[in-house]
């Protein structure tokens, strides 16, 4: 079974930091999915990678797929306080159609 | 408006009485799919379906069970819910399987199970 591991699990950071988010899965897949999910609400998509060296950029974040690594990163440049979500990773196993979500990452943005 | 919506969206049962939680997208989206969501576990799928008739396990169907009729709507059955089945739920949908494209998720329907 595929299996996704999200790091680090919570993340408090200062308003105008830089910090990553990083995505490990552990067998080969074609497609890797980025959500954000505010408290109580339901997940919004933000970033779908297919290929390897994939970089997709929207505002102050950017998602990049290795998956020679089998790993994929979110990365957070200046974050502000609006930034503050959960922040998932979604693998589909390369050939299957059933998808794999991390745990999660719980940002924080600290003004 | 293109939405994916779920009813109801808050339910507290007893341990045993058969429920239906209704997903409906009006897309004409093929692919959807239904989700729970625990603290400390993420999102794990329960069931899919990647088109009218044709529907397959995800990570943890045991409990439950679905149908796809139609291209729109794509219920969730519990028929004796237990406990452990306490969750939030969340369906979605997307265009196709295996593109490019992401899936759009429902608000989310709170059960709990007494």
């Amino acid at each position: 079974e595929l299996k996704v591991e999200q790091n680090p699990l919570f993340l408090s950071m200062q308003e105008g930091k830089n910090y990553t988010i990083y995505c490990n899965y552990s067998t080969t897949s074609d497609r890797l999915y980025w959500y954000r999910q505010d408290p109580g609400k339901s997940l919004e998509s933000l970033f779908v990678l297919l290929s390897n060296g994939a970089v997709k950029q929207e505002g102050r974040l950017m998602a990049s797929l290795d998956t020679k690594a089998r790993l994929s990163t979110l990365h957070i440049t200046a974050a502000v306080h609006d930034l503050s979500a959960t922040y998932f990773c979604a693998v589909v196993e390369t050939g299957a159609n059933n998808l794999f979500f991390g745990t999660g990452t719980r940002l924080t943005v600290i003004p | 408006e293109a939405q994916v919506t779920q009813n109801p969206r808050y339910l507290i049962t007893v341990t045993g009485k058969k429920l239906t939680v209704t997903c409906s997208q009006n897309m004409n989206h093929e692919y959807m799919s239904w989700y729970r969501q625990d603290p400390g576990l993420g999102l794990r799928q329960i069931y899919y379906s990647m088109n009218v008739e044709v529907t397959d396990k995800g990570d943890v169907p045991e409990g439950y069970k679905v149908s796809r009729k139609e291209k729109r709507n794509f219920p969730l059955i519990l028929e004796s819910p237990s406990p452990n089945q306490t969750s939030l739920y969340f369906c979605a949908s997307s265009p196709r399987t295996g593109s490019r494209y992401e899936q759009y998720f429902g608000p989310g329907t709170r059960l709990t199970v007494t």
